[in-house]
């Protein structure tokens, strides 16, 4: 079956540093989800991409899908305290051969004042 | 409008005893989904539904039922409850081809 996986697992910056987490899936994805889950809270949309190649920003994160759709990647420049969490990305299989909604392992943010 | 509603927020069960945890949604949307975390860990598909009437495992379904006699409600059936069991629970509904809303999730500890 789909199999979505996230590097790092974990990672701890200084306050003002970049983040990046990349996302890799077993399969093609027709589009790609990104969720953010705040420690001891629900996951929470943050953007969908479509197109092989499509790169989106919202103020500090920058969101990229793959020529190949099997990959992406959220990048956060100069991290604040406030990006804390696990992000998620997911595969939406809408509509296909499953409908499932597969999530990736996440990435959990640690953020030092 | 309340979105995605699951109860209980917590529960204590003991091992071998059964529990339905609910989850409700206004948002008239076809695709629901259950999904576990445990610790530390990311979100395994337990089962879920394109709409009422028709369910289908996920990754995690050992168990665990399900049902689906209303568009609204996808209420999830825990037998014989293992300590194996003890992780959040949470619902997830989608209306076709945009973003997951989630519940606010069930806290269960298998004691």
């Amino acid at each position: 079956g789909q199999q979505v996986m996230q590097i790092p697992q974990y990672q701890h910056v200084q306050e003002g540093e970049d983040f990046t987490t990349y996302c890799n899936s077993s399969t093609t994805l027709s589009n790609i989800q990104w969720y953010k889950q705040r420690p001891g809270g629900h996951p929470v949309f943050l953007i969908q991409l479509v197109k092989s190649g499509e790169v989106k920003k919202q103020k500090r994160l920058t969101f990229q899908f793959g020529e190949a759709k099997k990959n992406s990647s959220l990048h956060i420049t100069a991290t604040q305290t406030t990006d804390v969490g696990t992000y998620f990305c997911a595969g939406p299989d809408y509509g296909g051969a499953t409908n499932k909604l597969i999530f990736g392992t996440g990435t959990l943010l640690a953020v030092q004042p | 409008n309340a979105g995605v509603t699951q109860t209980p927020k917590f529960r204590i069960l003991k091992i071998g005893q059964s529990m339905t945890l609910q989850c409700a949604q206004d948002m008239n949307h076809n695709y629901m989904y259950w999904y576990r975390q445990d610790p530390g860990m990311g979100l395994k598909l337990i089962y879920y539904s394109v709409g009422a009437g028709i369910t289908d495992k996920g990754e995690v379904p050992n168990g665990y039922n399900v049902s689906r006699s209303t568009t609204e409600d996808f209420p999830l059936r825990l037998e014989l409850a293992a300590p194996s069991q003890t992780s959040v629970y949470f619902c997830a509904t989608v209306s076709y081809g945009t973003e997951a809303f989630f519940g606010q999730g069930t806290r269960l500890t298998v004691v």
